[in-house]
């Protein structure tokens, strides 16, 4: 089963604000991380990923936030437009996936972005 | 640079008929490729993943199959479609060598009626 939840499923914002949508893991031994974003009706796409040895990585108006301690991760986006509006999923990879393969996803939030 | 290919985008197909989703990539070789189900609204359910040609494994009792009959190219497949098969599936593929995430295709919607 999934064993990355998330804290909220959906998540409302209006344009220009910042969107914080967060993500629990628990797995310690996850070594990397990823988000995704899932438009309607397509594939998810790569946003930006993390590694254990940091704690903050930024890129074009998203900033991945790592807390080891409580298996925490949250993905930070600046000025939010409409065009973010989609569902997010944040996945983590296990060094050793055994069986299942070794990425493993959360069940996403959806964000809508008010006009 | 590397591209998987998927299709159809869209099927509808009655209840009892065959189903066979097709998905390719390029660029690369030695690819692990995964079959994924999206109910609608819900996340992403690994079904099927492989290590190499003819190499499948499942990760759900279903009424699915999978095949790799080449390096790069992964079928899904069933028999006898059921209602419960409803729903969007996608392929995706990951590096065999080094750590890293998936890429998607764009997906199948699958309606069973």
């Amino acid at each position: 089963g999934e064993s990355v939840g998330l804290h909220l499923p959906t998540l409302s914002v209006q344009e220009g604000d910042n969107s914080i949508i967060n993500c629990a893991y628990s797995n310690s031994a996850s070594d990397y991380f990823i988000w995704y974003k899932q438009e309607s009706g397509k594939g998810p796409q790569f946003i930006i990923d993390i590694r254990s040895n940091m704690d903050k990585r930024q890129g074009q108006r998203v900033t991945v936030l790592l807390n080891k301690t409580v298996k925490h991760l949250s993905l930070q986006i600046a000025a939010t437009q409409p065009g973010d509006s989609a569902v997010y999923f944040c996945a983590e990879i296990r060094p050793y996936g055994g069986s299942q393969g070794n990425l493993i996803f959360g069940k996403g939030t959806k964000l809508s972005v008010k006009p | 640079s590397q591209t998987i290919h998927q299709w159809p985008a869209t099927l509808v197909q009655p209840v009892g008929s065959p189903l066979s989703l097709e998905c390719t990539v390029e660029g690369t070789s030695n690819p692990n490729l995964y079959w994924y189900r999206q109910a609608a609204g819900r996340g992403l359910q690994l079904l099927f993943y492989s290590v190499g040609i003819g190499q499948i494994s499942s990760e759900v009792p279903q009424n699915l199959s999978a095949s790799r009959p080449q390096d790069r190219q992964f079928i899904l497949s069933s028999k006898k479609l059921l209602l419960s098969d409803s729903g969007f599936y996608l392929c995706a593929w990951s590096r065999r060598s080094t750590v890293g995430g998936y890429t998607f295709g764009s997906g199948t919607r699958l309606t069973v009626v």
